[in-house]
């Protein structure tokens, strides 16, 4: 059964500070890695989406990259502003109609 | 202006009743889905469909119940059997010929039973 984890589960840094974000799933054998950002009371929204084939993708200040084989995935944020401050979760689809969802990490950007 | 709209945005209900929340999408998008967050757990499926008329248990079904007669709309009702139903609900939607499998979320539905 595919689980996926979420460390550290609350992040502090002072504005500016490059910063990474983890994720952990215990089967390989999944379609895609999906990355969204919520800011409180707030719906999802999708920051990165890796294919299962490729290894990173990049978007402005963030970066996120796949190991399949380790099942590991990083989402990396540079320069970190106050506006980044939000819940980040990851969530890998495991079959065609099956996306399991971490439980996030709440990151704080102090200014 | 495309997206997925959830009415209402905060709901109140007495333990007991049943209360229906709504999910409607412009995206023309064949699948949509809901969801239940708790704080610090990710979020759980209670149902999908694929297709109008037609729709499947998700991990977390019991207590719920769903309707999808029309393409845009899928509304969730949480019955009275559901133990524990205060809770953040998010709808979603996916356009299954979007090989990209990627969902997209509405703004959400914060449920508080006392």
């Amino acid at each position: 059964k595919q689980e996926v984890t979420q460390i550290p589960a609350a992040l502090s840094v002072p504005e500016g500070e490059n910063l990474v974000l983890n994720c952990s799933f215990t089967d390989s054998a999944i379609y895609n890695l999906q990355w969204f950002r919520q800011d409180p009371g707030k719906g999802l929204t999708s920051l990165l989406l890796i294919q299962s084939s490729q290894r990173e993708q990049t978007s402005g200040r963030l970066n996120a990259s796949l190991d399949k084989s380790s099942g590991r995935s990083t989402l990396y944020i540079a320069a970190s502003q106050p506006g980044d401050s939000a819940t980040y979760l990851c969530a890998v689809k495991t079959s065609y109609d099956k996306v399991i969802f971490g439980p996030g990490t709440s990151l704080s950007v102090i200014p | 202006d495309g997206g997925i709209t959830q009415s209402p945005k905060y709901l109140f209900r007495k333990e007991g009743q049943n209360v229906t929340l709504s999910c409607e999408q412009n995206l023309n998008h064949d699948a949509m889905y809901w969801y239940r967050q708790d704080p610090g757990q990710g979020l759980r499926l209670i149902y999908y469909s694929q297709i109008v008329n037609d729709f499947q248990k998700g991990d977390i079904a019991e207590g719920y119940s769903v309707s999808r007669e029309k393409k845009e709309s899928f509304p969730l009702t949480v019955t009275s059997a559901q133990k524990n139903p205060t809770a953040f609900y998010l709808c979603a939607s996916r356009d299954l010929a979007d090989l990209s499998y990627e969902q997209y979320f509405g703004p959400g539905t914060r449920l508080t039973v006392t």
